[in-house]
């Protein structure tokens, strides 16, 4: 089914270790999007890449990066991982945001 | 800054029940507004998405209603199921543009059978 795929669906990390989140779309979608979700905090914007080629901070890029590889992935790297980065990690797609997103399952993480 | 409230932030009623779910935000300059639910421990499931030109839009026992001059929109939906249990987003452009949404909280839906 066309739509969205994120790996790992769970990862547990220690303080300070690295990893990637991988995020693909088959949908031919220009903008792409990570989202955390965390309790009473709601969805919040880590970064975004509006087309191929781009990327722009959101509300909390801090402690991570990203990479457009091309027009179907977009992963998002965190260096060092730190506790307060436990939370649901999502990706998204959009055809510029003119006809909504869709979202991957998402991947829950946890740091301890 | 786009600003976006959900009330209530949790609900519970009976089987069967017609309800409203609102979301409010606060720059109305808006090309459209996207609907979901997300069920515990899953991904957003989209529902609706109404264009800035549109009213309102249908699908099945949902309906959504958009108001950009009072920066309102409601989400129907009809003869509630417990299947309906759910949190339910809305997803509203930053102000200037469509390349990035915000959210609201969410309402927790309890449907009882």
């Amino acid at each position: 089914n066309a739509g969205v795929t994120q790996t790992p669906k769970f990862q547990v990390l220690k303080t300070g270790q690295s990893m990637t989140l991988q995020c693909a779309q088959d949908m031919n979608h220009n903008s792409m999007y990570w989202y955390r979700q965390d309790p009473g905090m709601g969805l919040r914007l880590i970064y975004y890449s509006a087309s191929e080629g781009t990327t722009d901070k959101g509300e909390v890029p801090n402690g991570y990066n990203v990479s457009r590889l091309n027009k179907r992935e977009f992963s998002l790297r965190l260096e060092s991982a730190a506790p307060s980065q436990t939370s649901v990690y999502f990706c998204a797609s959009s055809h510029r945001g003119e006809y909504g997103y869709t979202f991957g399952s998402g991947t829950r993480l946890t740091v301890v | 800054k786009q600003e976006v409230t959900q009330i209530p932030a949790a609900l519970s009623v009976p089987e069967g029940e017609n309800l409203v779910l609102n979301c409010s935000f606060t720059d109305s300059a808006i090309y459209n507004l996207q609907w979901f639910r997300q069920d515990p421990g899953k991904g957003l499931t989209s529902l609706l998405l109404i264009q800035s030109s549109q009213r309102e839009q249908t699908s099945g026992r949902l309906n959504a209603s958009l108001d950009k001059s009072s920066g309102r929109s409601t989400l129907y939906i009809a003869a509630s199921q417990p299947g309906d249990s759910a949190t339910y987003l809305c997803a509203v452009p930053v102000s200037g543009g469509y390349q990035k949404v915000t959210f609201g909280t969410g309402t927790k839906l309890q449907v009882i059978p």
